[in-house]
């Protein structure tokens, strides 16, 4: 069965500083992967999707940026993170466009 | 673009059964999820439609007319692990990412 793992849970990191969090599925190949963001009492908003390796679209301007160096693998970054980075960031997979996306755990990011 | 409406919040008792409606307003239909989220969890899939129509999963089912742009969840025999934001997203058929409501947030009491 497929399994997907994000980390790290949960982070606390100053304004200005990088970030890294790092998502991968197993039990399946050339996923659809994404990274989603979820504010307090808001909907899911899509950042990142990637249908391949190095292939990644970007859907909202913004200072993070979405890397994908192995199939299976998706990380999400910043040079230098901004308070309204602050949120509750989920990775998610796919097996193809028409099937249903399914979410890692989360990282919750909170920015000081 | 998507524009996905639902209720803010519900409140029904245990046993009981509730209906969340979803409407939405889309320049291309290609299916609707429903997605249960538990606070501070993350979201896990419950059903998908994409025809007209009624599909059930033991307790849960889901309702989809695209003429009217229109969903429901049902939710029967309720019990309070229900107590849950029940998301409604659909997805676009240009380029099949999913749009998502803001959530329903469903609270089961004794």
């Amino acid at each position: 069965s497929q399994t997907i793992h994000q980390w790290p849970a949960t982070l606390v990191q100053p304004v200005g500083s990088p970030l890294s969090l790092e998502c991968t599925v197993e039990g399946t190949s050339n996923p659809n992967l994404y990274w989603y963001r979820q504010a307090a009492g808001r909907g899911l908003q899509l950042l990142f999707y990637s249908v391949g390796i190095g292939q990644i679209s970007s859907e909202v301007p913004q200072n993070l940026s979405a890397s994908r160096p192995q199939d299976r693998q998706f990380i999400l970054s910043s040079k230098k993170l901004l308070l309204s980075d602050s949120g509750f960031y989920l990775c998610a997979w796919s097996s193809g466009n028409e099937q249903p996306q399914h979410f890692g755990d989360g990282t919750r990011l909170s920015i000081l | 673009g998507q524009n996905i409406d639902q209720p803010t919040e519900m409140t029904a008792t245990e046993g009981a059964i509730v209906q969340i409606n979803c409407t939405y307003q889309t320049s291309g239909f290609n299916g609707l999820f429903w997605y249960q989220q538990h606070a501070g969890e993350a979201p896990t899939f419950l059903s998908y439609n994409v025809l007209d129509g009624l599909e059930e999963k033991g307790r849960f089912s889901s309702f989809l007319s695209r003429s009217k742009g229109y969903s429901y969840l049902l939710l029967k025999e309720l019990q309070m692990k229900d107590s849950a934001s029940y998301l409604c997203a659909v997805r676009d058929r240009a380029d099949y990412k999913l749009s998502f409501g803001a959530g329903t947030t469903v609270t089961v009491r004794a």
